[in-house]
């Protein structure tokens, strides 16, 4: 069984400029979360996507947003990027609420900011 | 808020020297805590979930253990490959979000 997919894996961006991160959920998930792995810093909720609707985000601006399509698989992306925002961006899937913090991880998008 | 404090922030044992790390938290009405294994490079891979005081979970070389207030991941007779960052995480009741600590760095030295 594949797992989370995330693409890409690298990329370098300056600042000012958007990104576009893409996630594919396990089959059968129809819950996407994404977080934000700064360095020095633990994981920090991003956003939460289930059955197509955005259920929950996390203290970050609104420049970042995301949304996901018909079959689960999800954006994320960041507008006006900042310095700041280096990190590698994890996305994951459950395959519902009852074991919610179960969660599946893919192996990240690492974005650097110069 | 929540919050979650991990300790120590780095480990070095020899194999098998067996040790814990703690995980302390807080949080308005625990729905779950949960025990994360991240390896250089990769996303963070599920281990444990404990819902209450008092409960335990195995697997393999690891124990997690659950108070009112704090986590404990036991690891007795570590081996190398246990080398990694170990991350804990809680869900507070009527939340969907994982609050995640800052991890333990764990090398286990042949």
């Amino acid at each position: 069984e594949a797992g989370v997919t995330q693409s890409p894996t690298h990329l370098i961006k300056t600042r000012g400029q958007q990104v576009t991160l893409r996630c594919s959920p396990i089959s059968g998930h129809t819950s996407v979360y994404w977080y934000q792995q700064a360095l020095g810093l633990g994981l920090q909720f991003l956003l939460w996507y289930d059955e197509g609707e955005e259920r929950n985000r996390g203290n970050f601006p609104p420049r970042f947003s995301g949304r996901q399509f018909p079959n689960y698989s999800s954006e994320l992306n960041v507008n006006a990027l900042e310095l700041e925002d280096s990190a590698l961006y994890l996305c994951a899937s459950s395959p519902g609420t009852v074991k919610a913090g179960e969660l599946f991880f893919g192996e990240g998008s690492r974005l650097t900011v110069l | 808020e929540d919050q979650v404090t991990q300790s120590p922030e780095a480990l070095r044992l020899q194999e098998g020297e067996s040790s814990s790390l703690n995980c302390s938290y807080t949080v308005s009405g625990l729905r779950g805590l949960f025990w994360y294994r991240q390896d250089p490079g990769k996303g963070p891979e599920f281990l444990f979930t404990l819902y209450s005081a008092g409960e335990e979970k195995e697997k393999e070389r690891l124990k997690a253990t659950l108070t009112k207030k704090e986590s404990f991941l036991h690891i007795t007779a570590p081996k190398p490959e246990d080398s990694a960052t170990y991350l804990c995480a809680v869900q507070a009741g009527g939340s969907e979000k994982l609050v995640f600590g800052k991890g333990t760095k764990l090398t286990v030295n042949p």
